[in-house]
């Protein structure tokens, strides 16, 4: 348990589905993270959050949306997805432009698009 | 961030040492080391992190090289629960959550 919880674990969507995502931390951090891991790729960043407000988008399409109301919530909504969109989709926070912090990862939503 | 090299895999006899190198020559100053493993298909867990000074901690020792150049991640006695995917990250302070991870090293243990 790193205090980092996301919702669901598992999804299956088709492609003219919308869903989200929900990640959720208690640790108090102000800086939140989008990161999505193909099969046998590196993890790449998605998206980042300071103080609720977006700070970078690394070249994301439009069909994934992120949201953060607060900074203990992000969601990630998803619609018109593709099949390369299926991943492994994976929240972080850390307390962000503050000192030699670490950054605490949940464990992921695998999605796929079928 | 600065770029990182490290063996794609490495196996450890369980009970035994495992000693993780990566290569890091273009780090600057105030560039941290920091080490996470990932389990399969779970997320990244935080290990260990320093600057200049060797360090140790529950899970790990990190062992810096006087010119920061490169450094080792010792599990002192490695666990089959220790097999997963290590990565050194190189970074500064920081913005903790922006990482460059690259493709590890898959450590195996082995009983």
């Amino acid at each position: 348990e790193t205090g980092v919880t996301q919702t669901p674990r598992h999804l299956v969507m088709g492609m003219t589905n919308k869903k989200s995502l929900k990640c959720e931390q208690h640790l108090g951090h102000n800086a939140m993270y989008w990161y999505k891991q193909s099969a046998k790729k590196p993890l790449e960043l998605m998206f980042v959050y300071n103080f609720k407000e977006q700070t970078e988008n690394n070249s994301v399409p439009s069909r994934f949306s992120p949201e953060c109301p607060n900074s203990s919530h992000l969601f990630l909504h998803l619609h018109t997805l593709q099949p390369e969109d299926s991943a492994l989709y994976l929240c972080a926070s850390s307390q962000g432009q503050i000192g030699d912090a670490e950054a605490f990862f949940g464990q992921g939503t695998r999605l796929t698009v079928v | 961030d600065a770029k990182t090299t490290q063996p794609p895999s490495m196996d450890c006899a369980e009970g035994r040492a495992a000693n993780l190198p990566c290569n890091h020559s273009t780090i600057s100053g105030n560039e941290y080391v920091y080490w996470y493993r990932q389990i399969h298909s779970q997320g990244p867990q935080y290990i260990i992190h320093g600057l200049k000074n060797n360090e140790t901690n529950e899970m790990a020792s990190l062992i810096i090289t006087e010119d920061r150049k490169s450094s080792t991640l010792i599990l002192p006695h490695a666990t089959l629960r220790d097999t997963a995917v290590y990565y050194c990250i190189v970074r500064v302070a920081a913005n903790a959550g922006k990482s460059t991870f690259g493709d590890g090293t898959t450590l195996t243990v082995k009983p």
